[in-house]
């Protein structure tokens, strides 16, 4: 089994600032890993995600997020923050060997950024 | 493209009252799914399909079914809502294959059972 562990559920961080938010999977097979928005009253939208090869994934919005095997993790980053990604974020993993191919989700960060 | 659509958007219910949550997808998805979020649990895995005709079991399917008859629809039934059912329940859907693909989610349904 996996599971998907996001450390923080609460990050403030003030505009322009940079912000990591943090998410570690355990696994004993090889995964895929995602990092998936939530806006207010809204759907999730794919931020970016990790299948292979570079270990530094660019996404949308500006943000990056570094797959660490030996660390079991995939921190999402971004180096200056606006108002606008105020938001729910979510990381996820899937198991590529898994029948049906079923997301884990973490229980999600909620980042608020202060003007 | 419409992509995932979700009726209604919101709904209030009474202990005991059944109600069938509504999915389509017009991007030609083999693979649809139902979450459920609630506060500090992120999103939980109710039921899934890979295909017409196949469902199967996630995290928490207990008091929920499905069916999938059509490569579009894909609804969700609370037979007997109780109030542990109150959250909010989004559908997904994505190309079926390695695991790569992107999923994609409806805007949510907004449920209260009293």
């Amino acid at each position: 089994a996996q599971s998907v562990t996001q450390l923080d559920s609460q990050v403030p961080v003030f505009e322009e600032a940079p912000v990591e938010l943090r998410c570690n999977y355990s696994s004993s097979v090889s995964v895929y890993l995602f990092w998936y928005v939530q806006y207010p009253n809204q759907g999730l939208q794919l931020l970016l995600k990790y299948l292979s090869g570079s270990t530094l994934v660019k996404g949308i919005n500006g943000f990056e997020a570094e797959f660490n095997k030996s660390q079991t993790s995939f921190h999402l980053r971004k180096p200056s923050v606006h108002i606008s990604d105020t938001a729910e974020y979510f990381c996820a993993v899937i198991r590529p060997a898994n029948t049906g191919n079923q997301f884990y989700f973490g229980t999600g960060t909620s980042l608020t950024v202060i003007p | 493209n419409a992509g995932v659509t979700q009726t209604p958007k919101f709904q209030v219910l009474k202990t005991g009252q059944s109600m069938t949550l509504q999915c389509a997808q017009d991007m030609n998805h083999e693979y649809m799914s139902w979450y459920r979020q609630d506060p500090g649990m992120g999103l939980r895995l109710i039921h899934y399909s890979v295909g017409a005709g196949i469902t199967d079991q996630g995290e928490v399917p207990n008091g929920y079914n499905v069916s999938r008859s059509t490569t579009e629809d894909f609804p969700l039934r609370l037979l007997s809502a109780a109030p542990s059912q109150t959250s909010v329940y989004f559908c997904a859907s994505k190309t079926s294959g390695s695991g790569m693909e992107t999923q994609y989610f409806g805007p949510g349904t907004r449920l209260l059972v009293l």
